[in-house]
Formats: C-alpha cells, sequence, structure tokens
C-alpha cells in the first residue's frame, strides 16, 4: 500500500494563477480532509469529505475549492493564488466508523509559493 | 466548540532527561485524544491516542500520556530523551463529526 500520497510536493506559482493539488488514498478510506500548516499556528482544517461526491468547509475554505469524484482522490483547488496562501499543505484519510475510525493518515506534504 | 493548548512552543531537553510536552484541550462531549510528532519535511504520524479506557496510554517510541479529565489535560511525556526525538508535536482533538482540531505544536530539541 503507498498509503497517502500528493501531487506534486512542490510548486511555485505567480499571484492570480491557479492550481490543482491532488491526493490519493489506497486504504479505502471513507473521510478525506485537507489541512494547511503555517508556523506557529498549527494544522487548520480548509475542507473536508465524508465520501464520494460530498465536501464539506472547514475552519478555514476562502480561497479554496474541492472536488471528490473518486472515493480514492480528494482534489484541492486554488482559482486565483493570493501570496497568503503561501503554505504547506496537507491531505489526511480516515475510515468511517469502526476500529481505527479515530486515526488520520497523512500525505508527505505539498510546499506551495505564491510569488 | 473543541480547541486544543500547546503551553510552549519550544521545549529543549537534555539527552537522557524527561521529556514534558504540554496539552489541554476543551471539549463539549468526552473527548478523543491524539499526539502527532512530525520530523522535518515529513507528514504527520500517530504517537498515540486516548479514546475510551485506561487514561494512561502507551505509544511509540516510549512515549505515553495521560488523560486528566478533572485537569483537561492530555500531556505527553517520555522518561528518556533521545536525540532521535527531536520533532514537532502536535495535540488534537477529534468531534463527534470525525474532524479533529490541532493545537500549534511544540518543537522539540535534544541537546547532546
Amino acid at each position: 500500500n503507498a498509503g497517502v500520497t500528493q501531487t506534486p510536493k512542490f510548486r511555485v506559482l505567480k499571484t492570480g494563477q491557479s492550481m490543482t493539488l491532488l491526493c490519493a488514498q489506497d486504504m479505502n478510506h471513507e473521510y478525506m480532509y485537507w489541512y494547511r500548516q503555517d508556523p506557529g499556528m498549527g494544522l487548520r482544517l480548509i475542507h473536508y469529505s465524508v465520501g464520494e461526491g460530498t465536501t464539506a468547509k472547514g475552519e478555514v475554505p476562502d480561497g479554496y475549492n474541492v472536488s471528490r469524484l473518486k472515493k480514492q482522490n480528494f482534489l484541492l483547488g486554488l482559482e486565483s493564488a493570493a501570496p497568503s496562501q503561501t503554505s504547506v499543505y496537507f491531505c489526511a484519510s480516515s475510515f468511517l466508523g469502526g476500529v481505527g475510525s479515530d486515526t488520520q493518515y497523512f500525505g508527505p506534504g505539498t510546499r506551495l509559493t505564491v510569488l | 466548540a473543541q480547541s486544543v493548548t500547546q503551553l510552549g512552543s519550544h521545549v529543549s531537553v537534555s539527552e537522557g532527561a524527561l521529556v514534558l510536552l504540554r496539552c489541554n484541550y476543551s471539549s463539549s462531549v468526552p473527548p478523543y485524544l491524539f499526539w502527532y510528532v512530525q520530523y522535518p519535511n515529513q507528514g504527520l504520524q500517530l504517537l498515540l491516542k486516548y479514546t475510551t479506557g485506561a487514561t494512561l496510554v502507551k505509544g511509540i517510541n516510549g512515549f505515553e500520556a495521560e488523560f486528566k479529565k478533572s485537569e483537561t489535560s492530555f500531556h505527553l511525556t517520555k522518561p528518556s530523551a533521545h536525540m532521535s526525538d527531536a520533532a514537532e508535536y502536535f495535540c488534537a482533538v477529534r468531534n463527534t463529526g470525525n474532524q479533529f482540531y490541532f493545537g500549534t505544536g511544540t518543537s522539540l530539541t535534544v541537546i547532546p
């Protein structure tokens, strides 16, 4: 199992450009999450999904959109990037219920710089 | 509402000394509590978790944490620090909707 993978690992954008971050998991998890990590602020939830075709807003959703067309993939989009979106982005996944449902599995992260 | 407070953004200990990283939480429901570790340029890895049952939980790499409801705390300890323990540590609480709330992190430095 590859676990949770993220593409790309690094990206540099200019203000106003758009991009999509891809998260994939091969553990058949129902829940998937996108977080951003900034110095001194820990991880903050951007959006999450409780299953294929469903998404919900987290703590800091503005400026981001997400889609979960397939159970194994969770896409995070930036339509018009801003310097404030410079961050490290982490994807995570977890089971819906039962044993192990309280544990999140994290990807390696995507380091995004917006100039 | 759930939230987590980690006291001390940076902690330094000597190799072989006790490690104590503090975490206090607020939760409107019985909490599920977690400690994660993040090594440089990597994602987060689960160290240990408390869901129900025994309040002293043991995790990987010799770490343990004790859930104290009366103090709303879930402090992380390790009797003897090793150089390889140097990392960022995050405390987190989970709500009933499977959302996780993370603390701001504590960076642990181990001095040889």
